[in-house]
C-alpha cells in the first residue's frame, strides 16, 4: 500500500516565478491538506481540500492556491514567488470515514522549494 | 491561532534512558497527535489521543493528555539511537487542520 507521495522532491525557482507541487494521497483517503514548514519551525497549515473544494484555509495570501482532482490527488500552486516562500512543503492525507474529528493525517516526504 | 508550545526545545540523553517531551496549547481541541521528523523530511505519525482520553500507549511510547491544564506529554522509554529526530505535537481541530508546536529536537547519544 503506497503512502502519500509528492513530486518533485526538490525545486529551485527565482523570485516572481510560479510553481506547482503535486501530491497523491494514501490509498483510501479522500482529504488532502498542505503545510509549509520553514527551517527550524513546525509546519503551518495552508489549506485543506475535500470533494474537490477548499474546505478551510490558513493564514496564507491568495498567491497560494490549490486544486483537488476526482482521484483525490492535489496540486499546490504558488504565484509570484518570494524569497520567504523557501520552505519544505508537506502534503498530508486523511479519511473522513469513521467519524470526523479523530482521524490521523499521514504526511508525504515533502517538496523542498528554494527561491533565489 | 492556537500554536502549541513544546518543552524542551532540545534534549540530549544517553541511549537506554527515557525521554520526556511536553506540549501545551491554548484552546480546546478534539485530539492531539504526536509526530516524528527525521532530518527535515516528512512527518511520521506516532500516536493520536482524543480529548476524552487521558493516557495512551504504543510500544515504547506513552502519551498523556490533561485537558484541564491544556497539556500533553510524550514519553519514550529505553531510547535508541534511531529515536534521534525532531518531535512535534499537533492540535487537531476537527478533521480540518492540525496546529503544530515548534518541536523538540531529541538526540540520543550512544
Amino acid at each position: 500500500d503506497a503512502g502519500v507521495t509528492q513530486s518533485p522532491t526538490h525545486l529551485i525557482k527565482t523570485r516572481g516565478q510560479q510553481v506547482t507541487l503535486r501530491c497523491s494521497p494514501k490509498s483510501g483517503h479522500d482529504t488532502v491538506s498542505w503545510y509549509q514548514q520553514a527551517l527550524g519551525q513546525g509546519p503551518q497549515f495552508i489549506f485543506q481540500y475535500y470533494e474537490e473544494e477548499e474546505r478551510q484555509r490558513g493564514n496564507f495570501p491568495d498567491r497560494f492556491s490549490g486544486h483537488q482532482f476526482p482521484n483525490y490527488s492535489s496540486e499546490l500552486n504558488v504565484n509570484a514567488l518570494l524569497l520567504g516562500d523557501s520552505a519544505l512543503y508537506l502534503c498530508a492525507s486523511s479519511s473522513t470515514a469513521g467519524g470526523g474529528g479523530y482521524n490521523e493525517q499521514f504526511f508525504g516526504p515533502g517538496t523542498r522549494l528554494t527561491v533565489l | 491561532s492556537q500554536q502549541g508550545e513544546e518543552d524542551p526545545q532540545a534534549l540530549s540523553i544517553q541511549e537506554g534512558e527515557n525521554a520526556t517531551m511536553n506540549c501545551s496549547y491554548k484552546t480546546s481541541i478534539n485530539n492531539l497527535q504526536w509526530y516524528r521528523q527525521n532530518s527535515g523530511r516528512g512527518l511520521v505519525h506516532l500516536i493520536l489521543i482524543r480529548s476524552n482520553e487521558r493516557e495512551k500507549h504504543s510500544g515504547r511510547l506513552r502519551v498523556t493528555l490533561d485537558t484541564s491544564k491544556k497539556s500533553s506529554s510524550l514519553l519514550i522509554t529505553a531510547s535508541r539511537a534511531a529515536d534521534t529526530a525532531s518531535y512535534f505535537c499537533a492540535m487537531g481541530q476537527g478533521a480540518q487542520k492540525l496546529v503544530f508546536g515548534q518541536g523538540t529536537r531529541l538526540t540520543i547519544n550512544p
